[in-house]
């Protein structure tokens, strides 16, 4: 399994609702990431967790907050998001430093 | 700090034409190299790699030489498709988990 699978593909909330995105992968990759991409843009790292520790928190609002239940599954949960939250949001997962990353088909959140 | 510097699009190509993309970068040590390709409404692929200085990674046809004397890593293909059509990030991997990429390049292949 050479996948990294994002689960919903779409998703649309309200501003009051909370959610959650989720991400698993099967390759042993002890590192996975979440990344936000707004249109035409490049993605914007968000979180780290590596060995299931959070290891980068790139200063994210808090109402984005980040779990790593265990090596193969990473979610993010949602609440109180703005409008300009709607976006991309990519899983990534590589298995050494400076190694290939693996990224998810993601999750488009658009937020009403 | 490390950075990444790709060439301005859209590039507009007509099918069998040679590409090149231009990357260059800015990074202390040794970092590792990469092209990502994201097709619309998708995620971003894996297209190739380089390690080192000198290395040369390609896939589907794609190339791109690490060049450590100019700090550069353009990905080049020798005759482009219609389906080549998509977007092209540049990036490197300076050590951390810290992916940096550039601000991506798309590249529109005419029939």
């Amino acid at each position: 399994d050479t996948e990294v699978t994002q689960t919903p593909k779409h998703l649309v909330m309200g501003m009051t609702n909370k959610k959650s995105l989720k991400c698993e992968q099967h390759m042993g990759h002890r590192a996975m990431y979440w990344y936000k991409q707004k249109a035409k843009k490049p993605p914007e790292l968000m979180f780290v967790y590596s060995y299931e520790k959070l290891s980068i928190n790139e200063s994210v609002p808090s109402r984005f907050s980040p779990e790593c239940p265990n090596s193969s599954l990473l979610n993010l949960h949602l609440h109180a998001l703005q409008p300009e939250d709607s976006a991309l949001y990519l899983c990534a997962s590589s298995q050494a430093d400076r190694g290939r990353y693996t990224f998810g088909s993601g999750t488009r959140l658009t937020v009403v | 700090g490390d950075s990444v510097t790709q060439m301005e699009g859209p590039v507009t190509l007509s099918e069998e034409a040679f590409l090149t993309i231009n990357c260059t970068y800015t990074a202390t040590g040794y970092p590792s190299l990469f092209w990502y390709v994201q097709y619309p409404g998708e995620g971003l692929q894996l297209l190739l790699k380089a390690t080192k200085a000198d290395d040369k990674g390609s896939n589907k046809g794609f190339e791109a030489t690490y060049r450590k004397e100019t700090t550069s890593f353009h990905l080049e293909k020798g005759s482009v498709q219609v389906s080549d059509s998509a977007v092209y990030f540049c990036a490197l991997s300076p050590g951390g988990n810290k992916l940096v990429f550039g601000a991506g390049t798309i590249l529109r292949v005419k029939s």
